[in-house]
């Protein structure tokens, strides 16, 4: 398996455009995790998925931030507008579910600035 | 919800000393511990886990401890090396829940 894929690696985008941020599970992973990370507030859950359905969106900072997966295989995040302070690496990660808090494998994460 | 706290935020340690990071958890309903290296500019990788029914499990030069009285657990890595430094963070979760709560991180720096 070649692991949790994510796209782009990095982006550079100006305020207020759209960015879409996408990620592959592991297959057979039921459960994906999409996080942000900054140095001021370290690794932050912004949503989470069981079987494609969207579990705990709580921590999505606001309305310009959405998620969805559409299927077992494909999950996207977007910002829209997007504004310099969502500049950040966002991670997605999975995990399986046939063993209860079992650990996270994490993609390498899109590092995504806005100017 | 739960709350994870990590001690120290930094740490320089000399080479082939030993290396501690501690955290807390607030939930007492939390039975799954684990650890994450992340090297500059790579994913946070697990490294080690304890689950709430052992109080310490060892692989190689790291162990970690836990301590559910006092609700906190501990990284312990030995004999520590350049390889090692890393930014390290700690996690807590609950039966039957899949989210994982991360402490703000360690930045372990080993002195040659």
């Amino acid at each position: 398996d070649a692991g949790v894929i994510q796209s782009p690696r990095h982006e550079v985008t100006e305020m207020g455009q759209e960015v879409t941020l996408r990620c592959k599970p592991i297959s057979g992973h039921d459960y994906l995790f999409w996080y942000r990370q900054t140095m001021m507030r370290g690794l932050e859950l912004l949503i989470y998925f069981n079987n494609n359905v969207p579990i705990d969106d709580s921590g999505m900072p606001e309305d310009r931030f959405s998620a969805k997966m559409p299927n077992a295989s494909f999950s996207t995040l977007k910002i829209q507008p997007s504004e310099p302070r969502d500049s950040a690496v966002y991670f997605c990660a999975s995990s399986p579910v046939l063993q209860p808090n079992y650990g996270y494998t994490f993609g390498s994460g899109t590092r995504l600035t806005v100017v | 919800g739960e709350n994870v706290e990590q001690h120290p935020s930094t740490l320089s340690v000399q080479e082939g000393d030993s290396a501690v990071i501690k955290c807390t958890y607030s939930d007492s309903a939390s039975n799954y511990f684990p650890w994450y290296k992340q090297e500059l500019g790579k994913r946070p990788q697990l490294i080690i886990d304890i689950r709430s029914n052992v109080g310490e499990k060892k692989d190689q030069r790291i162990a970690v401890t836990l301590n559910k009285t006092a609700k906190h657990f501990s990284l312990h890595i030995t004999e520590t090396q350049p390889e090692d430094s890393a930014v390290y963070f700690c996690a807590a979760s609950s039966r039957g829940n899949e989210k994982l709560t991360f402490g703000t991180g360690t930045r372990l720096t080993i002195i040659p």
